[in-house]
């Protein structure tokens, strides 16, 4: 079973419509819960990152962990066509160095 | 402006000439990591060097090599490449700070094709 599992879809989705992406996660250590954004032909960029169970705002981007389901989700309102991007969840236990990535979602908004 | 720089950016080799693909950041910063990326199997790390001289396996760190000789320095070596080396590979970069808030600054990405 892979540490973390995401759908790669691709997903295409309307300009101004709420997008929604997920990961799950295997191991309960994991303690840090991140999401990057990687353009065409560009090195991934962190997005956010939390570290709790709960919600983190950004202005349009809210990123969601729920530790309990071992789930994490970005969400993202009033989506722009700028926010077509392959977005990456990527995960750390404590103390630890290494970040494990999942599959990315390759997301298309349409003007 | 800061930056990681990754060398060359597009790459076509044959199977067994070994080849070596630079990284290098202007940020002071002590760790330094290579990724490759593929279709479906995301990023998955293959070396990293907390600082100078200290390095350490990946999860596919089969094929490479890598020395931290300098600390701006991070290349990545193949010794004898083969088909399934074929990849997207990225370099990236953290300070102390940059890492507890689980920021790695990435390079663009080198595009290599084993023939």
């Amino acid at each position: 079973q892979k540490e973390v599992e995401q759908d790669p879809g691709p997903l295409s989705v309307p300009e101004g419509a709420i997008v929604s992406l997920n990961c799950t996660y295997s191991n309960s250590a994991f303690q840090y819960f991140m999401w990057y954004r990687q353009y065409s032909r560009k090195g991934p960029e962190l997005l956010m990152y939390t570290y709790s169970s709960g919600n983190k705002e950004d202005g349009r981007f809210t990123a969601q962990v729920d530790k309990s389901s071992k789930y994490i989700s970005l969400f993202i309102r009033d989506s722009q066509p700028s926010d077509s991007a392959t977005y990456l969840c990527a995960i750390r236990g404590r103390g630890a160095q290494k970040l494990v990535f999942g599959q990315g979602t390759r997301l298309t908004i349409n003007p | 402006e800061a930056q990681v720089t990754q060398n060359p950016r597009y790459l076509i080799t044959v199977t067994g000439k070994k080849l070596t693909v630079t990284c290098s950041q202007n940020m002071n910063h002590e760790y330094m990591s290579w990724y490759r990326q593929d279709p479906g199997l995301g990023l998955r790390q293959i070396y990293y060097s907390m600082n100078v001289e200290v390095t350490d396996k990946g999860d596919v760190p089969e094929g490479y090599k890598v020395s931290r000789k300098e600390k701006r320095n991070f290349p990545l070596i193949l010794e004898s490449p083969s088909p399934n080396q074929t990849s997207l590979y990225f370099c990236a970069s953290s300070g102390r700070d940059d890492l507890a808030k689980n920021i790695q600054y990435f390079g663009a990405g080198t595009r290599l094709s084993v023939l």
